[in-house]
């Protein structure tokens, strides 16, 4: 049973960048079979999807947020990890990291497993 | 990006009621939509995707249908466990979209 941690500081300062990392237990994150995505919630905006990235390193982001955000990969800690620059109020958020597993596009794109969330405050 | 909406934001039912939620999407996204339980204070959880594809381990009381733009979700008979929030997201475009989700509470 594959299971996600998010980990990363629950304050961070407006303008600065929030770094979150999502451990993975149970299963490999270098098999070609998932997508590895970042999600947040909001009381304002609801849930919003950030992005994802392959097991081969690509990337798909939200154009509302593409700007300031990067995702990257370690396959050797079998983490995932979030950047997000430049932050205000409006980032302050639940983040979620979840699993998409690949379908081919036949089934679409559904979230199958989740972390806990971990809850981030944009204060000064 | 496509916009998802719902109806209703909020309903109270009783144990035992058959509950149906809707999710209507901007445009046409086929049966690319999937439907999440959220309890408070946890992560949400897949109940069905693909429009009606159950979830392995999600009880057979649930239920989706729909494709184009409008979809239901279906509880047939509505458990103590069962009082949440349901949320729909759709797959189409690969911006994933959420709706706003629907609270479901006692009568």
């Amino acid at each position: 049973q594959v299971q996600l941690q998010e980990s990363g500081p629950g304050l961070v300062k407006p303008s600065e960048t929030l770094s979150l990392t999502c451990t993975v237990s149970g299963g490999s994150i270098s098999r070609d079979a998932f997508h590895w995505n970042w999600i947040r919630q909001s009381a304002g905006k609801g849930l919003e999807w950030i992005g994802r990235i392959s097991v081969t390193g690509s990337t798909n982001l939200n154009p509302s947020l593409k700007s300031r955000v990067t995702i990257s990969l370690d396959t050797s800690k079998n983490q995932f990890s979030l950047n997000l620059r430049s932050l205000s109020a409006a980032d302050t958020a639940m983040y979620y990291c979840a699993r998409v597993p690949l379908t081919r596009g036949i089934l679409g794109d559904f979230f199958d497993s989740w972390g806990q969330g971990t809850r981030v405050t944009v204060s000064s | 990006d496509i916009q998802m909406t719902q109806s209703p934001s909020s309903l109270s039912a009783s144990v035992g009621d058959r509950v149906t939620i809707s999710c209507r999407a901007s445009q046409s996204i086929s049966t690319l939509l999937n439907w999440y339980q959220q309890k408070p204070g946890k992560a949400p959880k897949i109940l069905i995707y693909a429009a009606s594809t159950l979830q392995s381990g999600v009880p057979s009381r649930f239920s989706g249908s729909g494709s184009g733009t409008e979809f239901t979700l279906t509880i047939s008979s509505l458990q103590p466990d069962d009082f949440a929030i349901y949320y729909c997201q759709q797959s189409y475009s690969t911006v994933f979209t959420f709706g706003p989700g629907t609270k479901v509470d006692f009568k």
